[in-house]
């Protein structure tokens, strides 16, 4: 039981590239998420999903899309990355609606 | 709002001292609230959460937190620090049904040898 999986662990742009993040759940959760952490900032989300086929945007949605083709998989895009999303992100899944979240083990990414 | 204020950005502490990190909420309807741990380098770990009943929550590692809902306060508690116990501390509030949780910005515990 591998919990939840992100893939890569590292990661680094130039200025305008893409880049897929995957995050990967064998709880079989209805709910997972995507944040990113700044320093001082705390986590912050960017968008979550409540089922699989469904997204929505979170606190800082600009720049990101996600999709939730399979309930297990929870896809973050960046299609033309910029140095302000440098940051360590961190995808998460929950069975039931506010109740405890289960994280992975974060992607940090570099923006050139 | 909602929010999630925990005051103290940076802690530090000798190794078997007590320990309390200050969390305070504001969210409109019951609360459900909890407590990360994340090391450096790692994701995040549950430390406890509240739903109801019992105030005083026991969690993993020696930890428990009290819930004074005339405060607005969830804060944590360790009797004894261990040098292991240095890392950053999450404080979050959710709710029933909520698809959301607010965090906080972090404590970052110290622990002196």
């Amino acid at each position: 039981n591998a919990g939840v999986t992100q893939t890569p662990k590292f990661r680094v742009l130039k200025t305008g590239q893409s880049m897929t993040l995957l995050c990967a759940q064998d709880m079989n959760h209805e709910y997972m998420y995507w944040y990113r952490q700044d320093p001082g900032m705390g986590l912050r989300l960017i968008h979550y999903s409540v089922g699989e086929g469904t997204t929505a945007k979170g606190e800082v949605p600009d720049g990101y899309n996600v999709s939730r083709l399979k309930k297990q998989n929870f896809l973050l895009g960046l299609e033309s990355a910029a140095p302000s999303q440098t940051s360590v992100y961190f995808c998460a899944s929950s069975q039931l609606a506010g109740n405890e979240q289960f994280f992975g083990p974060g992607t940090r990414l570099t923006v050139l | 709002a909602q929010s999630v204020t925990q005051p103290d950005i940076h802690i530090t502490v000798s190794e078997g001292a007590s320990l309390e990190l200050r969390c305070n909420y504001s969210y409109g309807a019951t609360p459900y609230l909890f407590w990360y741990v994340q090391s450096p380098g790692q994701g995040l770990q549950l430390l406890l959460k509240y739903f109801s009943g019992d105030t005083l929550v026991q969690g993993i590692k020696g930890f428990e937190a009290e819930f004074k809902r005339s405060q607005s306060s969830f804060n944590l508690r360790k009797p004894s620090v261990h040098w292991s116990d240095a890392a950053e501390y999450f404080c979050a509030v959710g709710g029933p049904g909520a698809y959301k949780y607010i965090f906080g910005t972090g404590t970052r515990l110290k622990v002196l040898a």
